[in-house]
């Protein structure tokens, strides 16, 4: 079964220190891999995306991640948090070969940066 | 660009009541829409794919005559809960697709929906 995992539920980060995000995929073929940021009862936003070429992907906000095939991860990271980065994270995968366009999302980690 | 709407941004609606929620894509043309679920703290479910000018594709498990999908045109969907009950509530999210782009989807701002 194709699926998306976020292993983390919360992320705590202090503000000017680097985060992580983590994401591993299990789908056939080489997939899509985006990430997207919730702030409260408010729709997804697009983050960045992995489709094709180098393996490190800058996105908005500062926002980047590395897709590693080997590890069939997708992690998010940014250098230097900031608080208004605090927020819910998905990480989302388009199988290759996915005609519908379907987008499987991860469950979600919620990030918390403190001041 | 690549602006998504959804009206209203919340409604609360009494049980055995329809609700209609809109979806529009305010500066492109939106071949294909999708309608989520995503409950407290809980990820997305993707409930259907509505392509424009035909029937929605459901997910299973989606009840097609609860959940009435219309795409009528490229710039609007509408998603009408039926005969809704207490266990409707949730936070609805359309998304939509341009022709152009094959790979983002461009997600409006959601919709919840309480049911009494």
């Amino acid at each position: 079964a194709q699926s998306v995992a976020q292993p983390e539920d919360q992320v705590n980060v202090a503000e000017g220190n680097p985060l992580t995000v983590k994401c591993t995929y299990s789908v056939s073929g080489n997939p899509y891999l985006f990430w997207y940021v919730q702030y409260p009862n408010r729709g997804l936003q697009f983050l960045l995306k992995y489709i094709t070429g180098d393996n490190l992907v800058k996105g908005s906000y500062g926002f980047e991640a590395e897709f590693n095939k080997s590890q069939t991860s997708f992690h998010l990271k940014k250098p230097s948090a900031l608080v208004s980065d605090s927020a819910l994270y998905f990480c989302a995968v388009r199988p290759l070969y996915s005609s519908a366009s379907k987008i499987i999302f991860g469950s979600g980690t919620r990030l918390s940066i403190r001041p | 660009g690549a602006v998504v709407s959804q009206h209203p941004s919340w409604v609360i609606c009494k049980s055995g009541t329809s609700v209609k929620i809109e979806c529009r894509s305010l500066d492109f043309q939106a071949t294909t829409m999708f309608w989520y679920r995503q409950f407290p703290k809980q990820s997305l479910m993707l409930m259907a794919t509505s392509n424009e000018g035909s029937k929605a594709t459901y997910e299973q498990g989606v009840e097609k005559d609860k959940f009435l999908i219309n795409h009528a045109s490229l710039t609007l969907s509408t998603l009408t809960v039926t005969s809704a009950h207490p266990e409707d509530s949730s936070f609805y999210i359309c998304s939509a697709r341009s022709g152009r782009s094959i790979y983002e989807q461009y997600f409006g701002p959601g919709t919840r929906l309480t049911v009494t």
